[in-house]
């Protein structure tokens, strides 16, 4: 079992859906909580970061985190055509002196017009 | 943008050879990290650098070495390539590698093994 779980999808949406995206984890060292979007043939780019369980939002990104579940969500509200993209979540615990993200294998969001 | 530049863009060599891709970090940057993506292994971390010293080790096989230069761009170099080391290689910065501070990624190299 890989420490981190994410459907591949793809999620095929409408415009204006709301989207859920999320991962499952099975290391309870993780401290830390991270969505990353990729566009095709870029590299990821840092959403939302969070630490604590609970809801954190950002415009039209929300990220929640359920710790006892060992469960993490992106949902994107009035999703877009522009949010078509692949989403990789990411987490992580102190190691030694460095804090270094296991992603999860992404998964890949279109939205349709 | 963010900041990160890496080259080459694309790179195609046969099995058996020797790589070497690069990486400038954004302006202030003193952490470098070095990550490969494929298909089936999604994204893997392979090597930290801070300020010119190794700080922490990932997936990295031991074909496989990077460092930090003086001037705090990074070079990874890859050996004895097989076929499966054809994947997408991204280059990352942060100011110092703390947990709190946002890992800005470089556009990838795109090697292909054949």
């Amino acid at each position: 079992q890989k420490e981190v779980e994410q459907d591949p999808g793809p999620l095929s949406v409408p415009e204006g859906a709301i989207v859920s995206l999320n991962c499952t984890y099975s290391n309870s060292a993780f401290q830390y909580f991270m969505w990353y979007r990729q566009y095709s043939r870029k590299g990821p780019e840092l959403l939302m970061y969070t630490y604590s369980s609970g809801n954190k939002e950002d415009g039209r990104f929300t990220a929640q985190v359920d710790k006892s579940s060992k469960y993490i969500s992106l949902f994107i509200r009035d999703s877009q055509p522009s949010d078509s993209a692949t989403y990789l979540c990411a987490m992580g615990a102190k190691s030694g002196g460095s804090y270094i993200p296991t992603f999860g294998r992404g998964t890949s969001l279109i939205v349709h017009p | 943008d963010s900041g990160v530049t890496q080259t080459p863009k694309h790179l195609i060599t046969a099995t058996g050879q020797r790589v070497t891709l690069r990486c400038s970090p954004r302006s202030g940057d003193l952490s470098v990290y070095w990550y490969q993506q494929s298909l089936d292994q999604g994204l893997q971390f392979l090597i930290q650098y801070y300020n010119g010293e190794e700080r922490a080790k990932g997936n990295i096989l031991e074909r496989f070495s990077a460092q930090q230069f003086p001037d705090l761009h990074s070079e990874l170099n890859l050996s004895s390539l097989e076929l499966g080391d054809s994947a997408l290689y991204f280059c990352a910065s942060s100011v110092a590698g703390g947990s709190k501070e946002t890992q800005y990624f470089g556009p990838g190299t795109r090697l292909l093994v054949l």
